[in-house]
């Protein structure tokens, strides 16, 4: 009973070559992110959407950039990948006015060569 | 601005034994939202506790508690009779109930010894 589904679970990319990852959620739920997180550091936010309304991060790179066509569905796409953008990334979802708990899926591992 | 601080990068323990793990955090709101997370090696992230902060009561998940210290902006995770399976990294964390902004701590590993 998969909730938060992120594909690929791995994904290899050279450099500069744009890539995308995809997020989607069986939970209904209004608000979608996007984290970066490199080995045993914290997850660090790149951006969420509330419904259809995007919040970017101020220190994001202009490379990422990201789409939520439905509620279901998020994309994080990254421009020109660099070797510092080798990394996991994490979906999460959370019920704004709800149980305010995120939920994460598996995560993306990339990249770059 | 709110920050949460987790001053144990690692830790260990005997398996059987307890062990706590500690977290601050910093806000001038009322009311809002605590969490630890647990992510294994090479594995998803995954909720372990949850308390409401209006709510005094500490929360209780089987074998894992926190302490909840409102005053002191402290919010620690007790994991007792430590398990193999408890191997991880550890992430405190925190949301307000007036955004969707979410809050990690830089994380604890902790390894439990055979």
């Amino acid at each position: 009973d998969a909730m938060v589904i992120q594909n690929p679970r791995y994904q290899v990319t050279q450099f500069g070559k744009p890539v995308t990852l995809s997020c989607s959620q069986t939970l209904n739920h209004n608000v979608m992110y996007w984290y970066q997180q490199k080995s045993s550091q914290a997850p660090k936010l790149l951006f969420h959407y509330y419904d259809k309304d995007f919040n970017n991060e101020a220190d994001t790179p202009d490379n990422f950039q990201s789409r939520r066509p439905n509620t279901s569905f998020c994309f994080l796409d990254i421009r020109s990948p660099g070797l510092g953008d080798a990394a996991m990334y994490l979906c999460a979802t959370m019920h704004f006015r709800g149980q305010e708990t995120q939920y994460f899926g598996p995560g993306t591992r990339l990249l770059v060569l | 601005a709110q920050t949460v601080t987790q001053s144990q990068p690692e830790m260990s323990v005997q398996e059987a034994e307890t062990v706590t793990l500690s977290c601050t955090y910093d806000t001038s709101e009322s009311n809002y939202y605590l969490f630890w997370y647990k992510q294994p090696p090479s594995r998803q992230m995954i909720l372990v506790i949850r308390q409401e902060a209006y709510k005094q009561q500490n929360a209780t998940e089987n074998r894992f508690s926190v302490n909840f210290q409102k005053a002191a902006k402290s919010f620690s995770l007790k994991i007792s009779d430590s398990q193999l399976g408890d191997t991880a990294m550890y992430f405190c964390a925190f949301t307000q109930n007036t955004g969707n902004q979410f809050y990690f701590g830089t994380g604890t590993s902790l390894t439990v010894i055979p």
